[in-house]
């Protein structure tokens, strides 16, 4: 399977703790997204990568969240000191490059968090 | 990005047509209209995009209205399969974020 992976794809932690997801994108695609997902909404946007270099990161994304992508392959998102309302689905995409016109994102399966 | 407006949920019979409209009254010029889906658990999918002219490939079809401010996706021959939330998303071309609203759930009833 070459399309977008996440780990791990469920993780349970308690409030205060700091966790880690990874994101392997599908292979060459330059764009890297990260989404969160509350139930019964859609996704929100998190931050998002050219290659190793963080193009735009949201309001959402509070100094407890980091997200970096060292070689411009994988990406890492780690949120230190978790809150309860972090609880959610953080959802990793990728896109490849292109000078003109929409290539799609295609996204992972997600990784829940879930904090006690 | 323009504001689209959709109904938070539709049944379809197993085999009928689907049609799920997006209104998006205020949609500007160079904005085009972008489908994707999420079934359950699952990450968001890409389904079609289309700017004026109407659009269909392997999936579904998409129909603008001559004036844009309004367009319908349409599944053809709905299956069990096909049961998930849709998002209409409107964006200027490119491969920036999306920004997805609540969507349409469908539900596809034998």
């Amino acid at each position: 399977d070459t399309g977008v992976s996440q780990d791990p794809r469920h993780k349970i932690t308690k409030r205060g703790q700091n966790v880690t997801f990874r994101c392997d994108p599908i292979s060459e695609h330059n764009r890297l997204y990260w989404y969160r997902q509350t139930l019964g909404q859609g996704p929100e946007f998190l931050t998002y990568f050219q290659n190793e270099a963080q193009l735009e990161k949201s309001r959402l994304l509070s100094d407890r969240f980091s997200a970096e992508r060292p070689k411009g392959s994988f990406s890492t998102l780690e949120i230190q000191r978790t809150e309860q309302g972090d609880s959610a689905m953080y959802l990793c995409a990728s896109s490849q490059p292109g000078t003109s016109g929409y290539n799609e994102q295609f996204f992972g399966p997600g990784t829940r968090l879930t904090v006690l | 990005d323009a504001k689209t407006t959709q109904p938070t949920s539709m049944d379809c019979a197993e085999g009928r047509a689907a049609n799920l409209p997006c209104n998006h009254s205020t949609i500007s010029g160079n904005e085009y209209v972008y489908w994707y889906r999420q079934i359950h658990s699952q990450g968001p999918q890409y389904i079609i995009h289309g700017l004026k002219n109407n659009e269909t490939n392997e999936m579904a079809s998409l129909i603008i209205t001559e004036d844009r401010k309004s367009s319908t996706l349409i599944l053809p021959h709905a299956t069990l399969r096909d049961t998930a939330v849709y998002y209409c998303i409107v964006r200027v071309a490119g491969n920036t974020p999306l920004v997805f609203g609540k969507g349409t759930r469908l539900s596809v009833i034998a």
